[in-house]
């Protein structure tokens, strides 16, 4: 069965500094997708970066990049000079073309940004 | 703009008293989705529409179910809510295959 695990419940960072969320992942599956996505307190899901099992650069969208580690299973997020606007849950979801098209999300990281 | 609409935005209904919340899309995705998210856990998969082929999780509660009349609307259907099932109910579509999931603003719901 696949797993996503996000083992940072809370985390903080002071504004402008880079953070990083973990995310690891268990899956046999050789053709995968790894997502992140943010929920703000209003509880939309913002699809923020998505990273294929073959792609062989990390992706990167504006602030955000993904730290891809296919050997070790690990598809952490990095977010480079945070803004209050990141205070958020962050969830990490992994598809897979075998599971029936279904997104299996991890338990979040709840970041907050000081000022 | 192309996207997924949640109707209503907040519900509240009461203990018993059967509720539908609705979804439409104008993406022209062929798969739907019900997610049922509690405070601070990961969303959970209640169902999915693949087309008009209706797929069940294992743990979803007879107590839901779910319409799809045509493909740009989908409903959830809960018979006799319980105040365990006061949740966020995120709507999401994606075009088969590719996992590019699009998520509706969700509809809040309290059971009183």
């Amino acid at each position: 069965a696949q797993k996503i695990t996000q083992t940072q419940p809370g985390m903080f960072v002071q504004e402008k500094e880079a953070v990083t969320l973990d995310c690891t992942y268990d899956t046999s599956d050789p053709s995968y997708g790894l997502f992140w996505y943010k929920q703000p307190s209003s509880g939309e899901m913002i699809f923020l970066i998505y990273q294929g099992s073959y792609d062989q650069q990390n992706a990167t969208e504006g602030r955000y990049s993904l730290n891809f580690q296919k050997a070790r299973k690990s598809a952490n997020l990095v977010i480079s000079a945070s803004q209050l606007g990141d205070s958020a849950m962050y969830f990490c979801a992994m598809f897979r073309k075998s599971s029936g098209d279904k997104l299996t999300f991890g338990t979040g990281t709840r970041l907050a940004v000081r000022p | 703009d192309a996207m997924v609409i949640q109707n209503p935005r907040y519900q509240v209904t009461q203990f018993g008293k059967p509720v539908t919340l609705s979804c439409s899309q104008t993406l022209n995705h062929n798969v739907m989705y019900w997610y049922q998210q509690k405070s601070s856990q990961a969303p959970k998969l209640l169902f999915h529409y693949y087309d008009k082929d209706f797929n069940n999780e294992a743990d979803t509660p007879d107590n839901f179910q779910s319409r799809r009349p045509n493909t740009s609307f989908c409903f959830l259907d809960i018979r006799s809510p319980g105040l365990g099932d006061a949740a966020m109910y995120l709507c999401a579509t994606s075009r088969v295959g590719n996992g590019g999931y699009t998520f509706g603003s969700g509809t809040r719901l309290t059971v009183v």
